[in-house]
């Protein structure tokens, strides 16, 4: 049973127009959600988090939204640039407070930005 | 700053051999995982440890699989023996205790 879905295997987009990657969770347990973005042989790089007390979390140009009630977040890249093109993972852990966190991730979403 | 070290990167053995990763955290980073990752899945959490106990394990084959953190601070991570479906690579992970994880480059493990 696949807690974090991440359901677009992949996905292009043109280099400048914006990139939404989307992610759909089913554990009411989750309390905190990350974004990493992973290179071929490398290991996977934090890119922004939000808690579940955020509906909106900035960084540069990366922004993720949460929506709780309908247990959905997506990660928008704007404006998208060559260097993005990686796979993106979704993960979600319980509130830790010094306890079990470990991340359940999703599948991953290819994005490939087109020059 | 240095990350998360792991050694070795790549490995090959056949299967029913036996095999250890290392694993070195950030300095100072109390909290450290152990996770799977299958080609075309995401990584699944394996273990982890809070200084030098286990805090979750309910993912780890512990019939094949052990993990040890001796010092709270470098950890192994042992398959024995490997089947054939281990072909994967391990993470490792680590963090203060709250928030953000950080990884490791992995080790590919390929068992023949």
């Amino acid at each position: 049973d696949q807690q974090v879905k991440q359901n677009s295997p992949s996905l292009s987009v043109q280099e400048g127009r914006i990139s939404i990657l989307n992610c759909d969770y089913t554990n009411s347990m989750f309390d905190y959600f990350l974004w990493y973005k992973k290179y071929p042989a490398e290991g996977p790089t934090f890119l922004i988090s939000i808690s579940s007390i955020k509906d909106k979390n900035e960084d540069g140009r990366f922004t993720v939204f949460l929506n709780k009630s309908a247990k959905h977040l997506s990660l928008h890249i704007v404006p998208s640039q060559p260097g993005d093109s990686a796979v993106y993972f979704c993960a979600a852990s319980p509130f830790s407070g010094g306890g079990a966190d470990g991340l359940t991730f999703g599948k991953g979403t290819h994005l490939i930005i087109q020059p | 700053e240095a990350g998360v070290a792991q050694s070795p990167r790549y490995k090959i053995i056949e299967k029913r051999q036996s095999v250890a990763f290392w694993c070195n955290p950030i300095s100072g980073h109390a909290t450290l995982y152990w996770y799977q990752q299958i080609l075309g899945q995401g990584p699944k959490l394996l273990i982890q440890f809070q200084n030098n106990g286990v805090v979750d394990d309910s993912q780890l084959p512990k019939d094949r699989f052990s993990a040890e953190r001796l010092k709270g601070v470098d950890s192994t991570l042992k398959i024995q023996p490997a089947k054939l479906e281990d072909s994967a690579v391990y993470l490792c992970a680590s963090s203060t205790g709250v928030g953000t994880q950080y990884f490791g480059p992995g080790t590919r493990l390929t068992v023949l």
